[in-house]
């Protein structure tokens, strides 16, 4: 199975910063990757698609890129609502569909 | 619009079973591949098992294979996932999901979950 690890997995960051998540895998899968926001108690929401396409209604400040098996997602200037748990999940090998362990975004 | 809406979930005693039902509204149910994802307290995301659209191939992960079987009702909208045999390590919240293929697959629909405790 495709492992996947993020970093960190943790962040404390303020209104306004830029901020940058990695997912690498275990082995290369092209851009077959997509990357999540998750509230407490919500499911996940998709944001990014094939490691840098934005998801339909998701906001501007998010990007990914990346291939083969180093990707980030950025968030270009926090806003209150981006605070919450973003998980990265590849789709090159399947089964099984494998997701990262989770960024936690917490407000510094 | 889009909607998926999961229920069946309980407490239940290990070694028992339990069948979770997803309805679906709001798009042709079956032009789509579906997919069962469960969350453990405090752990990210599960793939638990997914289906075709005309439920010709099914898979799931190594950790329920043997004990869940996923399937579907494409004439009711419905997708379901049969868990015997539940442990309390099975204990989550089981979410379904729909899979859309732009470039690649990706899981763009969400239900809201329920709620699974496996506890004697």
């Amino acid at each position: 199975d495709i492992q996947l690890t993020q970093s960190p997995s943790f962040l404390s960051a303020s209104v306004g910063d830029r901020v940058t998540i990695t997912c690498r895998t275990s082995q290369t899968i092209n851009s077959f990757l997509n990357w999540y926001q998750q509230k407490p108690g919500k499911a996940p929401k998709l944001l990014i698609y094939a490691a840098s396409e934005l998801q339909s209604g998701v906001p501007s400040r998010f990007s990914g890129s990346g291939a083969t098996t180093d990707f980030t997602l950025t968030i270009s200037g926090l806003q209150p609502d981006d605070f919450a748990t973003y998980y990265c999940q590849q789709v090159y090998t399947s089964p099984p569909l494998t997701f990262g362990g989770g960024t936690k975004i917490d407000i510094k | 619009q889009v909607r998926l809406e999961e229920s069946g979930g309980g407490v239940v005693q290990p070694g028992t079973s339990l069948r979770l039902s997803c309805v679906a509204s709001g798009f042709l149910f079956s032009a789509y591949t579906m997919h069962w994802v469960r969350q453990a307290p405090g752990r990210g995301p599960e793939w638990v098992a997914q289906i075709a659209k005309d439920a010709s191939e099914n898979f799931s992960a190594d950790s329920v294979k043997g004990r869940f079987s996923i399937s579907r009702d494409n004439s009711k909208n419905t997708l379901f996932l049969q868990l015997d045999n539940v442990r309390p390590e099975d204990t989550a919240v089981y979410f379904c999901a729909r899979e859309r293929r732009r470039l690649i697959p990706q899981f763009d629909s969400w239900g809201q979950g329920t709620r699974v405790i496996v506890s004697s």
